[in-house]
C-alpha cells in the first residue's frame, strides 16, 4: 500500500461546480498535512495547511479524519484558473524535527467554460 | 526576500556524464529535499537531509548522490548509473523558522541527449 494516496483523476467539471478530493494516509501517527498547487512544467505552490478541526479559505476548505485517515479538499464555485493538479502532502514532521515528505501522486483538475 | 534557488533551469546531459544541480536556500531551514517527477506523475523522493552532514537515502536514490556540507546548500548529482535522468527535479525545504511550510525551487529540466 502505498504511504499516500490520491485519486489521480482528471476531474472534468464546469464552471461554478464543487469538487471534492480525497487523499488517504497509511501513517497513523502522522500529524501535519498540507495541500499544495501544481501547474503544468510548474513547481508546487501551498494551497492550505490542513487542521485537526478542519479549515476553510475562501472557496477552500480542508479537513482531516484521523479515525479513517484521510484528508479533504472541497473547491466551491471552481474557476477556470483552478484548473491544475492539487498533491496532498504526509510532512511526517516529529518533535526533533522532519522526515520525510511524503506526496501523494495528484489529482488532476480540469475546469471548462 | 527569502527563498530556494535552483540551477540551472534547463540542462542537457550526454550519456555517460555526471551532473550536479544545485540548490541553495536563505530561509535557514535544517531539512532538504530532492524530488524527481515524471511527466503526469508525481513527486519521488531521492534524498534528503535532516542536518547539515548527514542524508537519507529516499524511494529511488540509486544512480543519485548528494552532500550536505552546509545548511544552506544540497546539490544533487546525476550519476552516469541513472539509466533514464530525464526528468524533472525539484529541490524543497522545511523549517519551523517559515511555519513548517515546505518551500520548493522552480525545478531544474534534465535531459539526456
Amino acid at each position: 500500500r502505498k504511504e499516500v494516496e490520491q485519486d489521480p483523476g482528471p476531474f472534468n467539471v464546469p464552471e461554478g461546480a464543487t469538487v471534492a478530493f480525497n487523499c488517504t494516509y497509511s501513517n497513523s501517527a502522522s500529524q501535519s498535512f498540507f495541500w499544495y498547487r501544481q501547474d503544468c512544467r510548474k513547481e508546487p505552490k501551498l494551497l492550505m495547511s490542513v487542521y485537526s478541526s478542519g479549515n476553510e479559505d475562501g472557496r477552500f476548505t480542508a479537513q482531516l479524519n484521523r479515525a479513517s485517515q484521510y484528508i479533504s479538499l472541497l473547491i466551491r464555485d471552481s474557476k477556470l484558473s483552478d484548473s491544475a493538479t492539487y498533491l496532498c502532502v504526509d510532512a511526517d514532521l516529529f518533535s526533533g524535527g522532519y522526515n520525510k515528505l511524503i506526496f501523494g501522486a495528484g489529482t488532476r483538475l480540469a475546469v471548462h467554460p | 526576500d527569502g527563498g530556494i534557488t535552483q540551477s540551472p533551469k534547463y540542462l542537457f546531459r550526454k550519456e555517460g556524464q555526471n551532473v550536479t544541480l544545485s540548490c541553495e536556500q536563505n530561509l535557514n531551514h535544517d531539512a532538504m529535499y530532492w524530488y524527481r517527477q515524471d511527466p503526469g506523475q508525481g513527486l519521488r523522493l531521492i534524498y534528503y537531509s535532516q542536518i547539515v552532514n548527514d542524508f537519507q537515502k529516499g524511494d529511488i536514490a540509486e544512480g543519485y548522490s548528494v552532500s550536505r556540507e552546509k545548511k544552506e546548500s544540497f546539490p544533487l548529482t546525476v550519476t552516469s548509473a541513472q539509466k533514464n535522468p530525464t526528468a524533472f527535479y525539484l529541490c524543497a525545504s522545511v523549517g519551523r523558522t517559515s511555519g513548517n511550510t515546505i518551500y520548493f525551487g522552480e525545478g531544474s529540466w534534465l535531459t539526456v541527449v
